[in-house]
């Protein structure tokens, strides 16, 4: 069974860093690119950033290119997201979401993970 | 980025209803629809891919519909465990925007 836990969210200050994580089992890991996707309090579902599953593919949306950073570990079937200089409007449950592929297209989210909560305040 | 426009906003019914959600693409995204179910608190759920493929375990009283730019989610019967915020989701291109969400409650 694909299981997917999200760790590092928390209270940061405008302006400031943090590091999320997602420890994947229950898959091959290498296998799949993987997402993660943010929900602020009360609102809709919005996609962030994405990456291959060699690393070598990043994709990243308009709101959060150039602040946040997505890596991933295939030894340890880890995904991250560094996030830098932090925004109100970056206050938002964040999830990772494992991609499945057919006839090419690797962008369906099929499995996610429970969340984690980042707040954005000072 | 491709838009998508989710209809209604919230919609109010009873156990026992059909129920159908529509979703436009502002471009043809051609059959690279999902639709998701999220509870309150709680992780989205896949229900349907490629626009009318169910996962497997969903309930057959789900399916979906369309191609280009028009979708429907289609609920047979309503059930008390459906109530609950749908998306639909393109994944024709990179953008994989959602759309804003539909809250089917009890009516």
């Amino acid at each position: 069974e694909v299981q997917l836990v999200e760790s590092g969210g928390g209270l940061v200050q405008p302006g400031g860093s943090l590091r999320l994580s997602c420890a994947a089992s229950g898959l091959s890991f290498i296998s799949h690119a993987m997402n993660w996707v943010r929900q602020a309090p009360g609102k809709g579902l919005e996609w962030v950033s994405s990456i291959s599953g060699s690393g070598d593919y990043t994709y990243y949306a308009d709101s959060v290119k150039g602040r946040f950073t997505i890596s991933r570990d295939n030894s340890r079937n880890t995904l991250s997201l560094q996030m830098n200089s932090l925004r109100a409007e970056d206050t938002a449950v964040y999830y990772c979401a494992k991609a499945d592929c057919d006839s090419g297209v690797c962008r369906l989210m099929d499995y996610w993970g429970q969340g984690t909560l980042v707040t954005v305040s000072s | 980025d491709i838009q998508m426009t989710q209809a209604p906003s919230t919609l109010s019914a009873s156990v026992g209803d059909r129920v159908t959600i529509t979703c436009r693409a502002s471009q043809s995204i051609n059959i690279w629809l999902a639709w998701f179910q999220q509870k309150p608190g709680k992780a989205p759920k896949l229900l349907i891919q490629k626009a009318s493929s169910l996962q497997r375990g969903v309930p057959s009283r789900f399916s979906g519909s369309g191609s280009g730019t028009e979708f429907t989610l289609t609920i047979s019967s309503l059930q008390p465990d459906d109530f609950a915020t749908y998306y639909c989701q393109q994944y024709s291109d990179d953008s994989r925007t959602f759309g804003q969400g539909t809250n089917v409650e009890i009516k």
